[in-house]
């Protein structure tokens, strides 16, 4: 099935402590991005990568690092969460990131919970 | 600026009563726009989507959408309503550049 995996579903941390969210696809997709959901705000997007090694900051990048070393991961990392990142956080990737979004679109993971404490 | 609001934050309707959620969108050129839903506790799944075309654009679960550029505008409709239905849906757009623009979603709840 092609579909999009995050982990985990729910976390739970405290200020500070190093975090990782994994994101796999199984689409070959060559664009995935991370976005945060908050109330209110819709998604915003936090990080993209149009191909392995290549990354760019979306609209909300502080405090949040991603990596691409191969194709089909993107992982989100928090080098010291805070509060703030307190959200629900999407993962997506797409076939065609430079027109129609392929033509499926965009396919999102079921999202990560995130709490920071 | 480039952006995409959904004036509607929650919409009530009853089971069999028809649907329109509205979009509007600012950008200077035709965007790719799409509509998602997310139900309670999932992902967002692709309802529909305008590339070019034909402006009225049927997607899954009996939905369609109607882009109408001289209002910059791309409602999605639906002539009859079930209580599966009841969930948020977001409108969004993709400019020339690599990122979409979502719009804030609108609440959906079914009725009986």
């Amino acid at each position: 099935e092609a579909q999009v995996t995050q982990n985990p579903r729910y976390l739970i941390t405290v200020t500070g402590k190093k975090l990782t969210v994994t994101c796999s696809q199984n689409m070959n997709h060559e664009y995935m991005s991370w976005y945060r959901q908050d109330p209110g705000l819709g998604l915003r997007q936090i990080y993209y990568s149009m191909n392995v090694e290549v990354t760019d900051k979306g609209d909300v990048p502080e405090g949040y690092k991603v990596s691409r070393k191969e194709k089909r991961n993107f992982p989100l990392i928090l080098e010291s969460p805070s509060p703030n990142q307190t959200s629900l956080y999407f993962c997506a990737s797409s076939s065609d990131p430079f027109g129609s979004g392929g033509e499926y679109g965009y396919t999102f993971g079921s999202g990560t919970r995130l709490t920071v404490v | 600026a480039q952006s995409v609001t959904q004036p509607d934050i929650h919409i009530t309707v009853s089971e069999g009563a028809s649907l329109e959620l509205r979009c509007n969108y600012s950008y200077g050129a035709t965007p790719y726009l799409f509509w998602y839903v997310q139900s309670p506790g999932q992902g967002l799944q692709l309802l529909l989507k305008y590339f070019s075309g034909d402006t009225l654009v049927q997607g899954i679960k009996g939905f369609e959408a109607e882009f109408k550029r001289s209002q910059s505008s791309f409602n999605l409709r639906k002539p009859s309503v079930h209580w599966s239905d009841a969930a948020e849906y977001f409108c969004v757009f993709k400019s020339g550049a690599n990122n979409l623009f979502f719009g804030t979603g609108t609440r959906l709840t079914v009725i009986p």
